[in-house]
């Protein structure tokens, strides 16, 4: 499975934008882009995903660059419910593999 | 609706004891189901994953083993526990095609003293 690389903390204020980037310069034509996010004590819980367009649902957008080398997950208004660790994956189409990484811990200041 | 079942949430268990967490999802037939293990302050890693009843791949070779005896549920082991199995235990499922999302159950959280 290609690589992704986050950063490894951000910040942000409450109700201000937040982007998470996302690297992800080895990604094969076939591979979706998913995030997760991951409470304390809790198990992930599935954010949104892509494939070249860029995505909009109820909590998040996610846009895509062109070369599809990397992508932004973007909350558009954060909540300090939305303190959390953000992971970025790559999935294969053909794989059954979900691998996650260390992803992004993100704090919101209230 | 789908669910996902796992229990225990905690566990405490002592060095050298065997070890079984049970996963069950309910509302759907023939999922893709997953192990993970988060030591504290870590990430997630997949330890089995199963696409079908009795098929068991394995990620990491450890201490640990996992079995689907039925369509819907698949049970993780350990015959002899080490310190470093503690951890937050993760069971997920995946219904379909490949990109779907993925449901967590709520983690057993295993110290082993």
């Amino acid at each position: 499975d290609a690589k992704t690389t986050q950063p490894n903390s951000m910040e942000s204020n409450e109700e201000e934008p937040v982007h998470l980037p996302c690297n992800h310069s080895t990604i094969s034509g076939t591979d979706y882009i998913h995030w997760y996010r991951q409470l304390p004590s809790q198990g992930p819980e599935y954010v949104i995903h892509g494939l070249t367009s860029n995505v909009n649902n109820r909590m998040a957008s996610l846009a895509i660059a062109e070369d599809r080398k990397s992508s932004t997950l973007i909350l558009h208004r954060a909540t300090l419910r939305d303190a959390a660790v953000y992971y970025c994956i790559l999935r294969a189409d053909s794989s059954y593999k979900l691998i996650f990484g260390s992803g992004t811990r993100l704090l919101v200041r209230p | 609706s789908q669910t996902i079942h796992q229990w225990p949430a905690t566990l405490v268990q002592p060095v050298g004891s065997p070890l079984s967490l049970e996963c069950t999802v309910e509302g759907t037939s023939n999922p893709n189901l997953y192990w993970y293990r988060q030591a504290a302050g870590r990430g997630l890693q997949l330890l089995f994953y199963s696409v079908g009843i009795g098929q068991i791949s394995s990620e990491v070779p450890q201490n640990l083993s996992a079995s689907r005896p039925q369509d819907r549920q698949f049970i993780l082991s350990s015959k002899k526990l080490l310190l470093s199995d503690s951890g937050f235990y993760l069971c997920a499922w995946i219904y379909g095609p490949m990109n779907t999302e993925a449901f967590f159950g709520q983690g057993t959280r295993l110290t082993v003293v």
